[in-house]
C-alpha cells in the first residue's frame, strides 16, 4: 500500500526554523514529484511547493509567501523528502501534509497524515 | 494568481443528489480535481481530470467541467459523504485549491 508519513512538526518561535520529513513507501518514490500542502486550523488547503524527480532535475517551485524562506529537498536513497522552513512567521502555523501524484501530475492521490507546525512566542 | 470560488456550504438529504460548484476564469480549459476531507483526516482524491474516479471511489461521485464552472455531483448521498470538499487545478506551475465547501447531510 502506498503511504506517506510526515514527521518533525512542533512549536517554534517566530523567526525560528524547523525541518519536516516525509517518508514514502509502497510506490516508486524516485519517479514521483513530491508536494507540500498546508492547512491552517479551520481553513482551506494551500499548496506550498513541490520538488520534481531526478528525471526532471529535481526542479522546485513555491508559493510566493514562502519563496526564499522554505526549501524542499529529497533523498531518493531513503525515499524521503524534506521541507526546511526558515524565518518562520505566525501565519505559517498549520498542519503540513506531504502529497504525491502517481496517477497524473496535476492531482494528489496519496497524502500523508499531516504534522502540526505552531509558530508562536 | 488564479482563483477558484466555491460556496461555503451545501446541505442535502440522505439519498438525494448533491451538487458542489467551483468557479474560475475559463476553468473549462483546465483539468479540475476534487477532494473530500473529514475532520481530523487527510484529504482524499475523488475526481481527477474533470471526471475520472480513482480506484476505490464509489460510482455515485461524478463531475463535469465547462465554461467557467466545474461541478461535483454526488448521487444517492450517504451520511458518510458529509465532509469538506475542495476543487483544485494546476495553473502556471502552481497547484491552486478552492476555498472549500462544507457539505452537510441531514
Amino acid at each position: 500500500e502506498a503511504q506517506l508519513v510526515e514527521s518533525g512538526g512542533g512549536l517554534v518561535q517566530p523567526g525560528g526554523s524547523l525541518k519536516l520529513s516525509c517518508a514514502a513507501s509502497g510506490f516508486t518514490f524516485s519517479l514521483s514529484g513530491l508536494h507540500w500542502v498546508r492547512q491552517a486550523s479551520g481553513k482551506g488547503l494551500e499548496w506550498v511547493g513541490r520538488i520534481r524527480s531526478k528525471t526532471n532535475d529535481y526542479a522546485t517551485a513555491y508559493i510566493a509567501s514562502v519563496n526564499g524562506r522554505f526549501t524542499i529537498s529529497r533523498d531518493d536513497s531513503k525515499s524521503t523528502a524534506y521541507l526546511q522552513m526558515n524565518s518562520l512567521k505566525t501565519e505559517d502555523t498549520a498542519v503540513y501534509y506531504c502529497a504525491t501524484t502517481t496517477i497524473v501530475d496535476d492531482a494528489f492521490d496519496i497524502w500523508g497524515q499531516g504534522t502540526m507546525v505552531t509558530v508562536s512566542s | 494568481s488564479y482563483d477558484l470560488t466555491q460556496p461555503p456550504s451545501v446541505s442535502v438529504s440522505p439519498g438525494q443528489t448533491a451538487s458542489i460548484t467551483c468557479s474560475g476564469n475559463e476553468l473549462g480549459y483546465k483539468y479540475v480535481s476534487w477532494y473530500h476531507q473529514k475532520p481530523g483526516q487527510s484529504p482524499i482524491l475523488v475526481i481527477y481530470h474533470d471526471n475520472k474516479r480513482p480506484s476505490g471511489i464509489p460510482e455515485r461521485f461524478s463531475a463535469s467541467n465547462s465554461g467557467n464552472t466545474a461541478t461535483l455531483t454526488i448521487s444517492g448521498t450517504q451520511a458518510v459523504d458529509e465532509a469538506d470538499y475542495y476543487c483544485q487545478v494546476w495553473d502556471n506551475s502552481s497547484w491552486v485549491f478552492g476555498g472549500g465547501t462544507k457539505m452537510t447531510v441531514l
